[in-house]
């Protein structure tokens, strides 16, 4: 039973143009998601988070959009640079319940091509 | 500023033997929690650890348990080791108490269980 669904295990997006990341969630208890973005022999590195009292949030090429009643969410990457290819995460967690261990989707791995 | 430090950085052993995975935090955190990432998956939650207690816990046997020490560091045991522990295991730390704060990843051990 997986409680956060990334359905597109790969994502191909040209250098300079937009990347857009999606991720779905069952658990109606979640209200903080956040993205992380992992290379190769390292840990997951912390990209930008969201609280479900917002529909947006920004930080610098990187947005994350959410829709509640939808219960999906995604990251757009405008633009993208070679630098991106990497396997981003989505995850959520359960702050108000004080239950920050986060869930994670299976990922998607982002290749920028030149 | 010391990032989350692991070690080993990998393991090799058999089923039925135990093993003991180390976890440093990064400089001023005080809250640690583990994952296990099976290959082709996104991390998995298996506990979380603050002022030496254990706070929350995934879904994972009795088989993995763990200590906090009064430096904040932390172990992660697991007992009667199958095939299906091989996996790499993630350690993360953030500032207490567990609620809303970013979680910071360490590099992870690698464990085969042959």
């Amino acid at each position: 039973d997986q409680q956060v669904k990334q359905n597109s295990p790969s994502l191909s997006v040209q250098e300079g143009r937009i990347s857009i990341l999606n991720c779905d969630y069952t658990n109606s208890m979640f209200d903080y998601f956040l993205w992380y973005k992992k290379y190769p022999a390292e840990g997951p590195t912390f990209l930008i988070s969201i609280s479900s009292i917002k529909d947006k949030n920004e930080d610098g090429r990187f947005t994350v959009f959410l829709n509640k009643s939808a219960k999906h969410l995604s990251l757009h990457i405008v633009p993208s640079q070679p630098g991106d290819s990497a396997v981003y995460f989505c995850a959520a967690s359960d702050e108000g319940g004080g239950a920050d261990g986060l869930t994670f989707g299976k990922g998607t791995h982002l290749i920028i091509q030149p | 500023d010391a990032g989350v430090t692991q070690s080993p950085t990998h393991l090799i052993k058999t089923r039925g033997q135990q093993v003991t995975l180390r976890c440093s935090p990064k400089s001023g955190h005080d809250t640690v929690s583990w994952y296990q990432q099976a290959l082709g998956q996104g991390p998995q939650f298996i506990f979380q650890y603050y002022e030496e207690e254990e706070r929350q816990r995934g879904n994972f046997p009795d088989r993995f348990s763990g200590h906090q020490f009064p430096n904040y560091s932390s172990e992660l045991n697991v007992n009667a080791l199958l095939l299906g522990d091989s996996a790499l295991y993630l350690c993360a730390s953030s500032l207490g108490p567990p609620g809303g704060n970013e979680q910071f990843f360490g590099p992870g051990t690698r464990l085969t269980v042959l």
